[in-house]
């Protein structure tokens, strides 16, 4: 099955800032999915990535918020912009495979 | 609006018994379902998939479907102390190809 690097693993940050989330496929994926995670909750799809067209995004998640690039079949990015306390949560990239669907190691993300 | 149900427990069972955990889904198109376990501060890693009506074995575990009844099981036998995590049933959406996750079971294994 695929591996996934996804950096950073952790980050705090700011109110008011944004920060880029990047996730690295060691094989050619057709899709991406990005989701979160909020605290003691399950996941939650943001939106598919699926490369050379706009992604798609999930009821209450819009682009100016959580802007994605799938520049090509092995990288993707999920930008959190103009954060909140609000978007405290962990961030995750998934593929899928053969075997099922694959996650990367997560992005816990908290906004003081 | 297509939903995965569980019941979030938490459920406890001591060292060595079967532990039994339950989902259920609303779109009955539904063909792939999964069972992931998360483990506190980690991402979900698979345990089985099962597409087709029955039992399927691996090891210690079973993952159980019934589409008729639209319900999906995970039974882990001989259970450990290390099998205490948070169990996750989900089921892929035919829109996007995507995940639609349940809140998750947490278990306990008491040894």
């Amino acid at each position: 099955s695929a591996v996934i690097s996804q950096k950073p693993s952790r980050d705090i940050c700011q109110r008011g800032t944004s920060l880029t989330i990047q996730c690295q496929v060691d094989s050619q994926v057709t899709m991406m999915f990005w989701y979160r995670q909020q605290p003691g909750q399950s996941l939650t799809l943001i939106a598919t990535a699926n490369q050379g067209s706009e992604a798609t995004y999930e009821s209450g998640f819009v682009i100016d918020k959580f802007p994605i690039s799938r520049p090509n079949l092995t990288f993707s990015t999920l930008t959190v912009s103009n954060m909140s306390p609000e978007d405290s949560s962990i961030y995750l990239c998934s593929v899928q495979g053969y075997y099922g669907y694959t996650f990367g190691s997560g992005t816990r993300l908290t906004v003081v | 609006q297509k939903e995965v149900e569980q019941n979030s427990g938490p459920l406890s069972v001591p060292e060595g018994a079967i532990a039994s955990l339950n989902c259920t889904y609303s779109d009955r198109g539904s063909q792939s379902f999964f069972w992931y376990r998360q483990y506190s501060g980690k991402s979900p890693e698979l345990i089985m998939f099962i597409y087709s009506n029955g039992d399927k074995e691996d090891g210690r575990f079973t993952a159980q479907l019934n589409k008729a009844s639209q319900y999906v099981s995970l039974l882990i036998r001989d259970s450990q102390p290390s099998d205490s995590a948070t169990y996750l049933c989900a089921v892929r959406s035919g829109s996007q190809g995507n995940l639609i996750f349940g809140k998750g079971t947490k278990l306990s294994v008491k040894p």
